[in-house]
């Protein structure tokens, strides 16, 4: 069994600030890792992944996240934010094909104080 | 990368009727496509798996006879919500994946709004 928790459902940063997201995982088997971002009444736009390999991984607009496994973690960060990364985000874990059905985190609305 | 279109991107329909979702993947053959449902301001919940030519398999607590799910071509699968109620109102989205691939690709997800 697989399951994902977020922690802070709701995190709000500055423009230019840091922005962290964090993901923690359980999973019986070598997992991958998924981070989505979701914009209003759209649907999830991939950001990164963990596959095999390199613990530090980089997205898309800026973002990384890095492995841990002895944390069981998979935060997400980005060292400034903008104003266009307000959104809901999601943590997912897969088996270790990667294409089987994913599990999500309950998500963490990001917003950004101007 | 690759293109999931999901039709319509939201619908309205009376209680008691019966509505239909397509999910197509526009430039690959997904081998798997997935079916979740998203409340408002909460997490995505899988229904069902079905891949191409064999019956879809239900998350528990779905019910199989209320959401039909066809995976008739690698290109295609629709989602039919029949006697749609009140309760079954959500945000449904597609996402499919191709063999050999670790990443799923998503539709843009329909609104349905039954009243």
């Amino acid at each position: 069994a697989q399951s994902v928790t977020q922690l802070g459902s709701h995190v709000s940063v500055s423009e230019g600030a840091l922005v962290l997201l964090r993901c923690n995982y359980s999973s019986s088997v070598p997992p991958y890792l998924f981070w989505y971002v979701q914009y209003p009444n759209q649907g999830l736009q991939l950001l990164l992944k963990y596959t095999t390999g390199a613990t530090l991984v980089k997205g898309i607009n800026g973002f990384e996240a890095e492995f841990k496994k002895s944390e069981t973690s998979f935060h997400l960060t980005k060292p400034s934010a903008h104003m266009s990364d307000a959104a809901e985000y999601f943590c997912a874990v897969s088996g270790i094909f990667g294409n089987e059905k994913l599990t999500f985190g309950t998500g963490t609305r990001l917003t950004i104080i101007p | 990368g690759a293109v999931v279109s999901q039709h319509p991107s939201w619908v309205i329909c009376k209680s008691g009727t019966s509505v239909k979702i397509e999910c197509r993947s526009l430039d690959f053959q997904a081998t798997t496509m997935f079916w979740y449902r998203q409340f408002p301001k909460q997490s995505l919940m899988l229904m069902a798996t079905s891949n191409e030519g064999s019956k879809a398999t239900y998350e528990q607590g779905v019910e199989k006879d209320k959401f039909l799910i066809n995976h008739a071509s690698l290109t295609l699968s629709t989602l039919t919500v029949t006697s749609a109620h009140p309760e079954d109102s959500s945000f449904y989205i597609c996402s499919a994946t191709r063999r050999l691939n670790t990443e799923a690709f998503f539709g843009q997800g329909t609104r349905l709004t039954v009243v």
